[in-house]
């Protein structure tokens, strides 16, 4: 069964740092992976996805990734981080078929500090 | 182009009462899902559509919850009765099929938050 750990619950950055989140993915073959992003009250928004091809994704809002195989891992990264990136970020991972069934992660809370 | 819309936004009912919720997927999109996403958790897929039929419904609590689509179209999710532990935000997303039956994104829609009292 696939599964997808978010070690990191909750982040406090300054405005301005770069940010890193982890997310670490089980799967037994090549997965789609994605990462979204939650503000209160809102539904999810996709930021990027990966299903294969270039190891490193580009996203909206600055936001990238990079796909490590040998770590299973799929960290969500962005060089500078605005007071409007605190949020809720969610990674998820999929099955690489027609109708594949998407888990999520539990989760990173986002603190941007002024 | 309007994106998946929901109703109600919220609710609050008592348990063992009954409780619906709609959802209106992005025009064109084959595959319509519902989750429930309890307070500190990621979404759980509840169940799976493919136009009107069942792809997944293997985390539906089949005892109280049930959802249908029945046009390919729209969908209702009913929970009959409540308990407590129901309450949670239950999102509604849809998926296009690109050419070649490639899955995509999901495109969420703003949720209901259900308070079971």
């Amino acid at each position: 069964a696939q599964s997808v750990t978010q070690p990191d619950i909750h982040i406090t950055v300054s405005e301005g740092a770069s940010l890193e989140l982890r997310c670490n993915y089980s799967y037994g073959a090549t997965p789609y992976l994605f990462w979204y992003v939650q503000s209160p009250g809102q539904g999810l928004q996709l930021l990027l996805k990966y299903f294969s091809g270039d190891t490193l994704v580009q996203g909206i809002k600055g936001f990238e990734a990079e796909f490590k195989r040998s770590q299973s891992s799929f960290n969500l990264r962005k060089p500078s981080v605005h007071w409007s990136d605190a949020a809720e970020y969610f990674c998820a991972v999929a099955a690489n078929t027609n109708a594949g069934k998407s888990t999520f992660g539990d989760g990173t809370t986002l603190t941007v500090k002024p | 182009e309007a994106g998946v819309a929901q109703s109600p936004r919220y609710k609050i009912i008592e348990k063992r009462q009954s409780v619906a919720f709609w959802c209106n997927p992005i025009s064109g999109h084959a595959t319509l899902y519902w989750y429930q996403q309890i307070l500190g958790q990621g979404p759980k897929l509840l169940i799976q559509f493919q136009n009107n039929g069942v792809v997944d419904d293997s985390q539906l609590p089949k005892d109280r919850f049930s959802a249908e689509r029945l046009k390919g179209v729209d969908s209702t999710l009913k929970i009959q009765p409540a308990k407590l532990e129901d309450s949670a935000v239950y999102l509604c997303a849809s998926s296009p099929r690109l050419a070649g039956g490639i899955y995509n994104e999901q495109f969420f829609g703003p949720g209901t938050r259900l308070t079971v009292l």
